[in-house]
């Protein structure tokens, strides 16, 4: 099993520019997510996914889309970046989605490191 | 609402000592916690948890968390570290939002663990 695959892993951008980073599941995990990391903030949640054609917002979604077209795949989309989205992101995965009292383990990707200039 | 703090931005040990990383939660009810491990340019690992089966739990690496409801922490130990436990470790705990549940990660804690 290769877990969570990212892509890519380094990527500097202009202003304005658009792109995606990919992310790939083959443990057939219902629940996918992404996360940006920033310094002194721990990992905040950008968008998150309960299954094929079901996406939701998390706490930090703007500027950012998703689709989830299959259960393997949860593209991050930036349409225009900017500077304030220069980050690490992440990719993670569970067997289900997150409920009360479930203690399901979220596997991650190794990471994306965006600069935006 | 849940939420979960550490208490600690950076705790620096030496090799062979005790380490404590400290965690504090809200909740209402029976919590999800969880401790995650990442160490420097990779992605988060899961270190151990809570599964109210008892409230010592043992996780990788000989670390351990004691789940105390009284004062709301499950705080990380480890008795003797090693430099290879030198990393940022997330407490993690479930909270409701909306009519769904997300993970709401602490703002790590940075050990530092010196020869």
């Amino acid at each position: 099993n290769a877990g969570v695959t990212q892509t890519p892993k380094f990527q500097v951008l202009k202003t304005g520019q658009s792109m995606t980073l990919q992310c790939a599941q083959d443990m057939n995990h219902e629940y996918m997510s992404w996360y940006r990391q920033d310094p002194g903030m721990g990992l905040r949640l950008i968008h998150y996914s309960v299954g094929a054609g079901i996406t939701d917002q998390g706490e930090v979604p703007n500027g950012y889309n998703v689709s989830r077209s299959t259960t393997e795949d949860f593209p991050l989309r930036l349409l225009s970046a900017a500077p304030s989205q220069t980050s690490v992101y992440f990719c993670a995965s569970s067997i289900s989605p997150p409920r009360q009292g479930a203690r399901d383990t979220i596997y991650f990707g190794e990471g994306s490191w965006l600069t935006v200039v | 609402a849940q939420s979960v703090t550490q208490l600690d931005s950076h705790v620096s040990v030496s090799e062979g000592t005790p380490v404590l990383l400290r965690c504090n939660y809200s909740s209402s009810y029976s919590p999800s916690l969880f401790w995650y491990v990442q160490h420097p340019n990779k992605g988060l690992q899961l270190l151990l948890k809570y599964t109210s089966a008892a409230t010592l739990v043992k996780g990788i690496n000989g670390f351990e968390a004691e789940f105390k409801k009284s004062e709301t922490s499950f705080h990380l130990t480890k008795p003797s570290a090693h430099m290879s436990d030198a990393a940022e470790y997330f407490c993690v705990v479930i909270r409701a939002s909306g009519g769904s549940y997300i993970p709401t990660f602490g703002r790590g804690t940075s050990l530092i663990v010196h020869p």
